[in-house]
């Protein structure tokens, strides 16, 4: 079947400094891979996406690469800001365009200043 | 552009009772979704609307949840008779159309309590 697994949290990082959240799936076909983030109160926002592999999807400083020989999809950001407190959503979806999304746990990340 | 709206945003209710929400899409958004999203847990869906045709609906639990999407616009989710399992919060979402180049657009939730 289809899932996705990502680190488990809570993530607690000082201002600045730099974010890793593993994520790996597997697959039946060949899926699309996507970061999703929720702010707190607030519903699941698109931070990025990549559709094929060594693709690098990025927004908002955060960056993931499509690693097909690995089945990861890393995110990352070079220095964190409090702002970016929420919980992170790893998800895929096949490209067969009528699958519905298969969603990570979350990690939640904590950005202190 | 108003994004997804849903309500109510919480929902506390005794066991065996039956509980409604309502979701909004933008406007012009042709496929709804229903995801459920168990505390610690990434969402999964419930059931897929393209217009109002139920084009997915193999995980929703059908002896107790029902859902419709009239006119192909608003959709209402329905628990009936609610059990202490279906505690949980229910995100409603929508797209222009099915496919992964389409952004799914997620609404706040609502987070229901069953007692």
């Amino acid at each position: 079947g289809n899932s996705v697994t990502q680190m488990e949290g809570p993530v607690t990082l000082s201002e600045e400094a730099f974010l890793t959240i593993n994520c790996t799936y597997t697959a039946t076909g060949y899926p699309s891979l996507f970061w999703y983030v929720q702010y707190p109160g607030e519903g699941l926002q698109l931070l990025l996406k990549a559709t094929k592999a060594d693709d690098k999807g990025s927004n908002k400083g955060f960056e993931a690469t499509y690693r097909k020989e690995t089945t990861s999809f890393h995110l990352e950001k070079g220095s964190v800001q409090v702002s970016d407190s929420a919980v992170y959503f790893c998800a895929l979806s096949l490209n067969s365009g009528n699958t519905p999304l298969v969603f990570g746990k979350g990690t939640r990340l904590s950005v202190i200043a | 552009e108003a994004g997804v709206v849903q309500s109510p945003r919480y929902k506390i209710i005794e066991k065996k009772q039956p509980v409604a929400f309502w979701c909004n899409p933008i406007s012009g958004h042709n496929t709804l979704y229903w995801y459920l999203q168990n505390l610690g847990q990434g969402p999964e869906l419930l059931i897929r609307y393209e217009n109002e045709e139920a084009v997915d609906d193999s995980q929703l639990p059908k002896d107790r949840f029902s859902a419709e999407r009239l006119k192909g616009v608003d959709s209402t989710l329905k628990i009936q008779p609610a059990e202490l399992g279906d505690s949980a919060v229910y995100l409603c979402a929508s797209s222009f159309r099915s496919g992964i180049d389409n952004e799914q657009f997620f609404g706040p939730g609502t987070r229901l309590t069953v007692l």
